[in-house]
């Protein structure tokens, strides 16, 4: 059972926006910063989102984040068929004083 | 352009060890802190350890700590993972991932392409 909560999966179609949530507790996203993380199929996981609604370079602005107390979310706008992958957040742990991670959320596009 | 290359992984009996490496490239290697992720096979992402620039601060998932120690040579551009007392749940798709990391936020920038370590008799 992952610190994090994330819903296992979410869908939509090409062109809709999603958002998939993200759940933690006092010692995590309450107190830092979240990231975001792609991988595609078969793939190593790729940085998505960095403290709480940074894009890194390349990442196309129709990926943002957003954070609210111990909860964030991600919102993928103009879906595309490329998008569908596995996306994780993860939140550093002051309790655990390591990383953790949601369970990640399976995206379809329909 | 930063790269990452773990290797070290197979398959080994419960109860051996194994030691992962990670051989780093394109950034200055003595900057950063790094850290071990990993995948058990259709399962999510698990932090299991990190260590500093300077090999000050160790930290360790509590499923590995008191099995796994993990090291840097910043001399070589590399960093390690000694995984004693091997079990069965630790088969999983080892990553070596790059601490990007500001006065406010820290996050896993790079990641490598993973070895594979099975446990398994």
């Amino acid at each position: 059972q992952s610190v994090l909560t994330q819903p296992p999966s979410a869908s939509g179609t090409p062109g809709q926006r999603v958002t998939i949530s993200c759940s933690g507790s006092s010692s995590n996203i309450g107190s830092n910063t979240v990231s975001w993380y792609q991988q595609l199929p078969g793939t190593a996981p790729k940085l998505l989102i960095y403290s709480n609604n940074q894009r890194p370079s390349g990442v196309p602005d129709r990926f943002s984040g957003s954070k609210s107390g111990t909860s964030a979310s991600l919102a993928i706008s103009g879906l595309q068929s490329e998008d569908e992958a596995d996306y994780y957040c993860a939140a550093w742990d002051d309790s655990l004083n390591g990383w953790v991670f949601g369970g990640g959320t399976k995206l379809t596009v329909l | 352009e930063v790269q990452l290359v773990e290797s070290g992984g197979g398959l080994v009996q419960p109860g051996r060890s194994l030691r992962l490496s990670c051989a780093a490239s394109g950034f200055s290697f003595d900057d950063y802190a790094m850290h071990w992720v990993r995948q058990a096979p259709g399962k999510g992402l698990e932090w299991v350890s990190g260590i500093s620039w300077n090999s000050d601060s160790t930290g360790y998932a509590d499923s590995v700590k008191g099995r796994f120690t993990i090291s840097r040579d910043n001399a070589k551009n590399s960093l390690y993972l000694q995984m004693n007392s091997l079990r069965a749940e630790d088969t999983a798709l080892y990553y070596c991932a790059k601490g990007d990391c500001s006065s406010t936020s820290c996050q896993a920038g790079y990641w490598g392409q993973g070895t594979l370590v099975t446990v398994s008799s």
